[in-house]
């Protein structure tokens, strides 16, 4: 199982809209809705972001939004902060095991 | 609130086995719940290890299935990871995680464990 492969970096100005997206295969991404975001600052754990391709945890800004369309989800963060500036990561439930993304760079310029 | 805590040796030697343990406050072991061991290398992504759930069925990923065991110690409330036969490849920071309120997603993390392979 390769990972899900991700863009290195996306950048953005504060307000703009930024989207990454996650392709996977029929294995992973394309047969399950269980797809989940995770942003991580340097030197901190991961901290879920979206679930279940769509679904924020309590405490999460609605700027930040999921979606999938076949073997490729996406994350959205609508209205750049200076804080959203941080590397993201998707995972996938793959049947017994999970998958994570190779990772994007997220600048807020 | 559900807290975990790794814990373990920050020095490993190669061709030996790395052992780490999570600490799980505020629940226990036995709510029905996955408990999972992800790993980050130096500057590199994330990897997801393996599950186990309280019954002791486990989970693993399978590029680390043959060197890889994940327990339970419900009498202590923790779950372990055992890693043999490890190289400079090897490290990493390990996290524990679980997914709570997320059935599919880790909702809970520990602080991680900087683990090095060297002699």
């Amino acid at each position: 199982q390769s990972a899900l492969t991700q863009p290195r970096s996306v950048s953005g100005s504060p307000g703009q809209s930024g989207t990454i997206s996650c392709t996977g295969t029929s294995s992973d991404v394309g047969g399950y809705n269980y797809v989940s975001w995770y942003q991580q600052h340097p030197g901190k754990a991961p901290k879920l972001i979206i679930y279940d391709v769509s679904k924020r945890p309590s405490g999460v800004p609605d700027r930040f939004s999921g979606s999938k369309s076949g073997n490729t989800a996406s994350l959205t963060i609508s209205g750049l902060q200076a804080e959203d500036e941080a590397d993201y990561y998707c995972c996938s439930y793959a049947g017994s095991l999970y998958i994570f993304g190779t990772g994007t760079k997220v600048t807020v310029l | 609130q559900v807290q975990l805590q790794e814990s373990g040796p920050g020095l490993v030697k190669p061709s030996e086995t790395l052992s780490l343990a999570c600490e799980i406050s505020g629940v226990s072991i036995s709510s029905h719940k996955w408990w999972h061991w992800v790993r980050q290398p130096p500057g590199k992504g994330l990897e997801w290890i393996g599950e186990i759930y309280h019954s002791g069925s486990t989970n693993y990923n399978p590029s680390l299935k043959s060197r890889v065991t994940i327990s339970v110690d419900k009498s202590n409330n923790q779950f372990s990871l055992k890693l043999s036969s490890v190289t400079a490849a090897d490290t990493a920071v390990y996290y524990c995680a679980t997914n709570q309120a997320a059935n599919f997603g880790f909702d809970i993390w520990g602080q991680g464990a900087v683990v090095t392979v060297s002699s």
